[in-house]
């Protein structure tokens, strides 16, 4: 199963917003509203930060926000803070295996 | 408080063969689907394995499909992951995760903090 495509990384001032994107198929993305996004800090665990699509766990600032149409889903952070700095993953149901990753995007507050 | 706590990483030669073990505590273990995910150096997220909350469906990644084995015991609320035939590709720091429901597909909601794995002569 390939991996779901993201940009490499992404960066923004504090205060602005910015959203990162996962592409992936008919057959997973695009097929199931089973999207998740994960923030890793360097050294640290992933963290989950968005589940189906668009929900927010308990704990999770409301500044980040899921969204998806078609193939594509997004996070967008908003009023990007530095704590924001780290890793995120994208993560989908496929029709073929439980669960697919993204290649990860580096987000950077400048 | 929830907790998951990996061992059992280390160094191992090619061809060997290792057991990595994840305590849970905090919540109900049996009522969870487990997972094993992977991180090699610099790389991204890896799913690798899974196991439904009664341990009656496993599911191995096609990277290590045959080679490792998912498990877990309830009544020890531990989890395992018997990797065989280990390659230098399998080098990564390997997390346990607990998901959100009873089966694999879930979203996973607590991670340990990993064990690292370093598959070399």
């Amino acid at each position: 199963q390939s991996a779901l495509t993201q940009p490499a990384s992404v960066s923004g001032s504090p205060g602005q917003s910015i959203t990162i994107s996962c592409t992936g198929t008919s057959s997973d993305v695009g097929g199931y509203n089973y999207v998740s996004w994960y923030q890793q800090h360097p050294g640290k665990a992933p963290k989950l930060m968005i589940s189906d699509v668009s929900n927010r766990p308990s704990g999770v600032s409301d500044r980040f926000s899921g969204s998806k149409s078609g193939n594509t889903a997004s996070l967008t952070i908003s009023g990007l803070q530095a704590e924001d700095e780290a890793d995120y993953y994208c993560s989908s149901y496929t029709s073929s295996s439980p669960r697919v990753f993204g290649g990860g995007t580096k987000v950077t507050v400048l | 408080e929830l907790r998951l706590l990996e061992s059992g990483g280390g160094l191992v030669q090619p061809g060997g063969s290792l057991r990595l073990s994840c305590a849970a505590s905090g919540f109900t273990f049996s009522s969870y689907a487990m997972i094993w995910v992977r991180q090699a150096p610099g790389k991204g997220l890896e799913w690798v394995s899974g196991i439904s909350n009664s341990g009656g469906s496993t599911y191995h990644a096609d990277s290590v499909k045959g080679r490792f084995t998912i498990s877990r015991d309830n009544s020890k609320n531990t989890l395992f992951l018997q990797m065989n035939s280990l390659r230098a590709e399998d080098t990564a720091i390997y997390y346990c995760a607990k998901t959100i429901g009873y089966y694999y597909y879930y979203d996973m909601d607590v991670w340990g903090q990993g064990t690292t794995v370093t598959v070399s002569s």
